[in-house]
């Protein structure tokens, strides 16, 4: 997986709650992504980094926020949390042509 | 804008025959094409890539896939399955163009083998 590690693995939050999903690269890579997975809709971008400082919207930014405050590390904040963010939650880095995933965040929100 | 079709949502094969996955997609351009592989509750392992040249490409694990620009297909195969293929297999289209760097998946194939 290039070294990208997610934390946490699982995490249930109510309506309204805040939290912020940690990924980190183990490499020099510049390119970060987060996606999210449901069921029979494969994976979509939320958003994306191409660099240190710079991030972009993918296809599903609303209700996300996004910080690249160093190469090594794109974390993801969900503001006030809301049902339909519940899903599985990836994030990638970029080497060369290729994306490698880190294992997954599991976020349920009731 | 790019977008990946799977037409196949659940497929089904018996241990030792073979496999084809079909995977369709849209690029004005020419494509970077990927297929990766998600064990359950794991992350997604890419399992082959077509940039350009021999339009067959081989993959890790005894897949292969290949690249048809006049159907805008690239199916996965594999001659024998064994039934730790089960899994969800994803196809993505990239752009081959330097600075995009977004990845567009298909909804994904989910493969039941049977002994």
């Amino acid at each position: 997986n290039a070294g990208v590690t997610q934390t946490p693995k699982f995490q249930v939050l109510k309506t309204g709650q805040s939290m912020t999903l940690q990924c980190a690269q183990d490499m020099n890579h510049n390119s970060m992504y987060w996606y999210r997975q449901d069921p029979g809709m494969g994976l979509r971008l939320i958003y994306y980094s191409a660099s240190e400082g710079t991030t972009d919207k993918g296809e599903v930014p609303n209700g996300y926020n996004v910080s690249r405050l160093n190469k090594r590390e794109f974390s993801l904040r969900l503001e006030s949390a809301a049902p339909s963010q519940t899903s599985v939650y990836f994030c990638a880095n970029r080497v060369g042509n290729e994306q490698f995933f880190g294992p997954g965040t599991r976020l349920t929100v009731l | 804008a790019q977008s990946v079709t799977q037409p196949d949502i659940h497929i089904t094969v018996s241990e030792g025959a073979s496999l084809e996955l079909r995977c369709n997609y849209s690029y004005g351009a020419t494509p970077y094409l990927f297929w990766y592989v998600q064990s359950p509750g794991q992350g997604l392992q890419l399992l082959l890539k077509y940039f350009s040249g021999d339009t067959l490409v081989q993959g890790i694990k005894g897949f292969e896939a290949e690249f048809k620009r006049s159907q805008s297909s690239f199916n996965l195969r594999k001659p024998s399955v064994h039934w730790s293929d089960a899994a969800e297999y994803f196809c993505a289209v990239g752009a081959a163009n330097f600075g995009n760097e977004k990845l567009t998946f298909g909804t994904g194939t989910r493969l039941t083998i049977i002994p």
